[in-house]
């Protein structure tokens, strides 16, 4: 167990609402990152950090930022949600070492009507 | 840029059947390279990793070899069980960047009694 909590594990909204989706890790890894699952696409990241306020885009970022003002939340938000961005969110976590694997959490299923 | 391919499947064995899923990988320096397991509902979970050529990953009865020459990292198993169903994905992490861990498309495998 990685010790990761992702919440809501499930939401639904409505386009044009805004949506924060939070990842939580007990184990005070340097390295978190967001992603995105969908068929057809497999992962895909969002974003990532890499230290507290320290963040960079992934392949996908447009509609997306993030914040990690704690080194244990992760926050990804999506200003306006469209119905492109339902979709099922990983986060996961990584630690220090650079060929060690990522660990993910359980995912938040977002649905945007 | 860095790569991953393997077979998409869906996969569909009997019980005690020899599992060979297939990954191949292009990478331009000396990658780490995983197999992640995602149970419905569930995220990712990590299953065998490998971090130099030659290196034998194993779990719970599933084996990978890390094979430069052939740029391949095929996961095995001698005899699945009901309980193994579910998505494998290959991926594969650069070690000169955090942000890169490259996943496959996954592969559903479904084992029947």
């Amino acid at each position: 167990d990685a010790g990761i909590t992702q919440s809501p594990r499930h939401k639904v909204t409505e386009t044009g609402t805004p949506v924060t989706l939070r990842c939580h890790q007990t184990e005070n890894h340097r390295y978190m990152y967001w992603y995105r699952q969908d068929p057809g696409h497999g992962l895909r990241l969002i974003h990532y950090s890499y230290g507290v306020k320290d963040t960079d885009k992934g392949e996908v970022s447009d509609g997306y930022s993030v914040s990690r003002s704690k080194t244990e939340d992760f926050l990804l938000t999506l200003e306006s949600a469209t119905s492109s961005q339902t979709s099922v969110y990983f986060c996961a976590i990584r630690t220090g070492e650079i060929n060690q694997p990522q660990h993910f959490g359980d995912g938040t299923r977002l649905s945007i009507l | 840029g860095d790569s991953v391919t393997q077979m998409e499947g869906p996969v569909t064995l009997s019980e005690e059947a020899f599992l060979t899923i297939n990954c191949t990988y292009t990478a331009t320096g000396y990658p780490s390279l995983f197999w992640y397991v995602q149970y419905p509902g569930e995220g990712l979970q990590l299953l065998l990793k490998a971090t130099k050529a030659d290196d034998k990953g194993s779990n719970k009865g599933f084996e990978a070899t890390y094979r430069k020459e052939t740029t391949s990292f095929h996961l095995e198993k001698g005899s699945v069980q009901v309980s193994d169903s579910a998505v494998y994905f290959c991926a594969l992490s650069d070690p000169t960047s955090y942000d890169k861990v490259i996943f496959g498309p996954g592969t559903s495998l479904s084992v029947i009694p």
